[in-house]
């Protein structure tokens, strides 16, 4: 059985503070890592993908990828209360077009 | 940008009804896919296509079927709605492997 692990939070950070948010993954098949925002009420959205390990970059965001210790994280440097969200881990394992999700972390950022 | 569109916000079924959930994506994705999202549960996959006329089950597919006679379109048949499928379903298309979401469908059986 192929699982994500994710804290389902809340996770709280005051404004301008860094977030971290943290996804495990049982399977070391495993080849590329998602983060999906998602909002109460609306679909999730996709806001980075990470396929080698070490860090990916992206505005105030960044993946981290550690596949020897099947950890994948996203930080969100600057946090504005807009980040408030679940935030979604998805992990592609090689072979397959499905997506295993995590069951999501809640993100509370308070101004 | 992508674009995938379902075909309602909300809508309101009685238990046994046949209900048909339609998506359409626009970017000629060859995999489409279909999730319903409940509270503690997380997404789970119901059925997916990877080309025309093919379809895969997922990890729930009792209750549902699905249809795809066009690349672009791939619908989720409720074939007796039931009380326990009140849940948002959503629907994704990819490329290769980062799925897009449409703006789901919350469904209630009543």
């Amino acid at each position: 059985q192929k699982e994500v692990e994710q804290n389902s939070g809340p996770l709280s950070v005051p404004e301008g503070a860094i977030a971290s948010l943290n996804c495990t993954y049982s399977d070391r098949g495993s080849q590329s890592f998602f983060w999906y925002r998602q909002y109460s009420g609306k679909s999730p959205e996709l806001i980075m993908f990470i396929y080698s390990n070490g860090d990916k970059e992206d505005g105030r965001f960044t993946a981290q990828l550690n596949k020897a210790s099947q950890y994948v994280s996203l930080l969100i440097r600057d946090s504005q209360p807009s980040d408030s969200a679940t935030y979604l881990c998805a992990v592609n394992y090689t072979g397959f077009q499905k997506l295993v999700f995590g069951t999501g972390t809640r993100l509370l950022v308070s101004p | 940008d992508v674009k995938v569109t379902q075909s309602s916000r909300y809508l309101v079924k009685r238990t046994g009804e046949k209900v048909f959930l339609e998506c359409v994506q626009d970017m000629d994705h060859e995999n489409m896919f279909w999730y319903r999202q409940d509270p503690g549960l997380g997404l789970r996959l119901i059925y997916f296509s990877y080309d025309v006329k093919m379809k895969e089950k997922g990890d729930i597919p009792e209750g549902y079927s699905v249809s795809r006679e066009k690349k672009e379109r791939f619908s989720l048949i409720l074939e007796s709605a039931s009380t326990n499928q009140t849940s948002m379903y959503l629907c994704a298309s990819s490329q290769a492997r980062e799925q897009y979401f449409g703006p789901g469908t919350r469904l209630t059986v009543t």
